[in-house]
Order: structure tokens, then C-alpha cells, then sequence
């Protein structure tokens, strides 16, 4: 079965970091693109940044540039979205997406609750 | 950067049909896709390359685009079509995705 399957829920205090995961499973991993999208309590879909799993290409909306890292280690299939610091507006739902160029994201992970508090 | 703009909101009683609108420049001239996210879950495909639907989307979706407006039918509304429903397209110019801003469908 082709799906996205993401790390669990963390609960982080503002400053820390954390690196959360994404992997794939039933397809050629390092032939798509995986992006990662935000989802603050209450709002709408905010893609963050999208990485190409064959060659580590990335691109960064320009809200989330330098705020956060997407990386991927496509020998175990498995793209990361990582924080060396921590805020409390941090605190949302992450998901993973798969996609090819140009297409739009096909298959979603379950997403990842990040909650950031003192 | 390229905008889409979706209406906050739509109601419609159970049987009759929502019509979700998805607003760009010339976005006819591009390839939208839609996703439903139901409460509590994760979002899902339901339209690409404007009209098709993926396997396991009932036919009651349907979709369209031109000019400067894409949009999304649901036939026959249920219960379950209770959700936010986002529209999608790609930027070539800048080479992302761009999402819209998402419309909740509330069934009445």
C-alpha cells in the first residue's frame, strides 16, 4: 500500500529543537517530491517547503526560509522538517505530501502535532 | 507570487449541490487539483488536472476551470462531505505549489 506515514505528536518547550520524520512506503521514494505543509489551530494549509527525494533539491516559502530545515535521507525513504529553536507559534499540525513536478500532492501523511509550551 | 482566493464558507442541505469557486489570474490556463479535509483528518485528493477524479472519489465531485475561476461541485451533498476543501495549483513561474485559502462546507 502506497502511504506516508509520520512521526508522532511532540510537546516541546520554546528554544529546543526537534526533527520530525516522514516516510514512504509502496513507491519509488527517490523518484517524487515530498512537501511539508502547516496547519496553525483553526486555519488553512501553508506549504512550508518542498524537497526532491533523488537529489535533496529544495525550496523554501518564503514565510518559512530560514525558520526551519527540510532534508531527506532517501536510503530509508524518510524526509525530516527540523527546528533549532523552538517558538510557542510553532505549536500546529504538520503534514508530509508526496507529489511529482508540476502535479499536485497526491498522497498525504496523518501529520504530526507539534505542540511548543513553557 | 500567485494568489488563490476561496470563499470562507458554503451551506447546503443534504441532497442539493455545493458549488466551491477557486479564484486566480488566468488561473484556465493552469492545472488545479482540489482535497477535501474532513474534521480531525488529513486532507485528501478529490479532483486533478482540473476534472479528473482519483480511484475511490465518488462521481458526485466534479470540477472545472476558466478564466479566472476554477471550480468544485458536489453533487448530491451527504453528511460526510462535511469539510474544508482547498483548491491547488503550480507556480511555474517560481516553481512551489500554491494553496488556496480553503472553503468549509457546512451541511446543513
Amino acid at each position: 500500500e502506497v502511504q506516508l506515514v509520520q512521526s508522532g505528536a511532540e510537546v516541546k518547550k520554546p528554544g529546543d529543537s526537534l526533527k520530525i520524520s516522514c516516510k514512504g512506503f509502496g513507491y519509488r521514494f527517490s523518484s517524487y517530491w515530498i512537501g511539508w505543509v502547516r496547519q496553525m489551530p483553526g486555519k488553512g494549509l501553508e506549504w512550508m517547503g518542498i524537497i526532491y527525494a533523488g537529489d535533496s533539491e529544495t525550496r523554501y516559502s518564503p514565510p518559512f526560509q530560514g525558520q526551519v530545515t527540510i532534508s531527506v535521507d532517501k536510503s530509508i525513504s524518510t524526509a525530516y522538517l527540523q527546528w533549532t529553536s523552538l517558538k510557542a507559534a510553532d505549536t500546529a499540525m504538520y503534514y508530509c505530501a508526496k507529489f511529482d513536478y508540476g502535479d499536485p500532492f497526491d498522497l498525504w501523511g496523518q501529520g504530526t502535532l507539534v505542540t511548543v509550551s513553557s | 507570487s500567485y494568489v488563490l482566493t476561496q470563499s470562507p464558507s458554503v451551506s447546503v442541505a443534504p441532497g442539493q449541490t455545493a458549488t466551491i469557486t477557486c479564484g486566480g489570474n488566468n488561473i484556465g490556463r493552469k492545472r488545479v487539483s482540489w482535497c477535501q479535509q474532513r474534521p480531525g483528518q488529513a486532507p485528501v485528493l478529490v479532483i486533478y488536472d482540473d476534472r479528473r477524479r482519483p480511484s475511490g472519489i465518488p462521481e458526485r465531485f466534479s470540477g472545472s476551470n476558466s478564466g479566472n475561476t476554477a471550480t468544485l461541485t458536489i453533487n448530491r451533498v451527504e453528511a460526510g462531505d462535511e469539510a474544508d476543501y482547498y483548491c491547488q495549483v503550480w507556480d511555474e513561474t517560481n516553481e512551489h505549489p500554491v494553496l488556496g485559502t480553503g472553503t468549509k462546507v457546512t451541511v446543513l
